[in-house]
């Protein structure tokens, strides 16, 4: 079964500063790895993604992330935090093996709070 | 991107009534959707797997009396909650695949009193 876990449920960190959120991940298969980003009472955004290839992606609002297969993980980073990244995030995996149709799972989620 | 649009964005009903939620893909066609459940400060929970022209696939646990489906054509997929009951009242979320990728409507807030 897949699974995915964020350790952090509440991150704060003040504006300018580098974040890292982190995310590891069980898929049995090749994962497809996504990042989303949910502002309150709105739907997912998608940040990135990771299908194949290059194992460090790069996103939309200055964010990357980095699979890294023998860790199982799949963090995501931004140099310098603006005051409108906080949000809720999440990481998700999924992928097509044995005809699960793209389905994801999700992690619970990290709270990002931005200080002035 | 890919843009999903979902309406209503927040209704009210009262105890008993139904309620449909749209989901439509605007500018792509989507052969399967998601119907997802979020809870005040959780993640998503998945309900249902809607594909188009077929019986949609509930996950464990979703009465599929209550959350019915309808994907009736390629860019429009239906939740209707039935008899709903002040337990029902939510933030539902659906999302469209598109080239692999799921690309995610607004919600829809639904409060049943």
């Amino acid at each position: 079964a897949q699974s995915v876990t964020q350790p952090d449920i509440h991150i704060t960190v003040s504006e300018g500063a580098s974040l890292e959120l982190r995310c590891n991940y069980s898929y049995g298969a090749t994962p497809y790895l996504f990042w989303y980003v949910q502002s309150p009472g709105q739907g997912l955004q998608l940040l990135l993604k990771y299908f194949s290839g290059d194992t460090l992606v790069q996103g939309i609002k200055g964010f990357e992330a980095e699979f890294k297969r023998s860790q199982s993980s799949f963090n995501l980073r931004k140099p310098s935090v603006h005051w409108s990244d906080a949000a809720e995030y999440f990481c998700a995996v999924g992928g097509n093996s044995g005809g699960s149709n793209y389905k994801l799972t999700f992690g619970k989620g990290t709270l990002l709070t931005v200080n002035p | 991107g890919a843009v999903v649009s979902q309406h209503p964005s927040w209704v009210i009903c009262k105890s008993g009534t139904s309620v449909k939620i749209e989901c439509r893909s605007l500018d792509f066609q989507a052969t399967t959707m998601f119907w997802y459940r979020q809870f005040p400060k959780q993640s998503l929970m998945l309900m249902a797997t809607s594909n188009e022209g077929s019986k949609a696939t509930y996950e464990q646990g979703v009465e599929k009396d209550k959350f019915l489906i309808n994907h009736a054509s390629l860019t429009l997929s239906t939740l209707t909650v039935t008899s709903a009951h002040p337990e029902d009242s939510s933030f539902y979320i659906c999302s469209a695949i598109s080239l692999g990728i799921q690309y995610f409507g607004a919600g829809t807030r639904l409060s049943v009193l």
